[in-house]
């Protein structure tokens, strides 16, 4: 059975820093990875797709990187800003089921 | 597009009451799930469809019905409404391509309260 954890559970940190947010599975045989955002009270929002094959994924700010063999996914992010206040999830898509963390909820203080 | 969308927003249900929650997609997409998301606990997948006329259960199915009668439309009835289906639940679509396989489009939920 897929088990899907990230660390740490929650995160504050000052404006403008970078940070490191780390997912880890037990079960190396995915199809993808997903990141998502999900705001307090919102649905969520898909942040990067890593394929298996692939290594890293980028998009302006976020740089998602994944190490199947391992196990581990994380998601980078540049020059915080308070706006990435939010929850980030990881989710593993194996067949025919997708696994999710439980998240790690990032607060930047102005 | 709308994406996905899913009705209501908000519910409020008495135990042993049923109602259906409504979920679209206007991608053309034939991957559809719903999930239902509760503290500390993630969210976790209740049933699953990868098509038109198929349907499959998932983690948490017990007092959920779905089906599919069309690519656009997967609602999730509760048979028989109970506190413990208190939750969050969101409708989420996928496709496959060569590009972007399986990424996963989600609504914007229906918040739950059976009382």
């Amino acid at each position: 059975k897929q088990e899907v954890t990230q660390i740490p559970a929650a995160l504050s940190v000052p404006e403008g820093e970078n940070l490191v947010l780390n997912c880890s599975f037990t079960d190396s045989a995915i199809y993808n990875l997903q990141w998502f955002r999900q705001d307090p009270g919102k649905g969520l929002t898909s942040l990067l797709l890593i394929q298996s094959s692939q290594r890293e994924q980028t998009s302006g700010r976020l740089n998602a990187s994944l190490d199947k063999s391992s196990g581990r996914s994380t998601l980078y992010i540049a020059a915080s800003q308070p706006g990435d206040s939010a929850t980030y999830l990881c989710a593993v898509k194996s067949y025919q089921k997708v696994t999710f963390g439980i998240g790690t909820k990032l607060q930047v203080i102005p | 597009n709308a994406g996905v969308t899913q009705t209501p927003k908000f519910q409020v249900l008495k135990t042993g009451q049923s109602m259906t929650l409504q979920c679209a997609q206007d991608m053309n997409h034939e991957y559809m799930s719903w999930y239902r998301q509760d503290p500390g606990m993630g969210l976790r997948l209740i049933h699953y469809s990868v098509g038109a006329g198929i349907t499959d259960q998932g983690e948490v199915p017990n007092g959920y019905n779905v089906s599919r009668s069309t690519t656009e439309d997967f609602p999730l009835r509760l048979l028989s409404a109970a506190p413990s289906q208190t939750s969050v639940y969101f409708c989420a679509s996928s496709y496959s391509n060569r590009d972007r396989t399986y990424e996963q489009y989600f609504g914007p939920g229906t918040r739950l309260t059976v009382t």
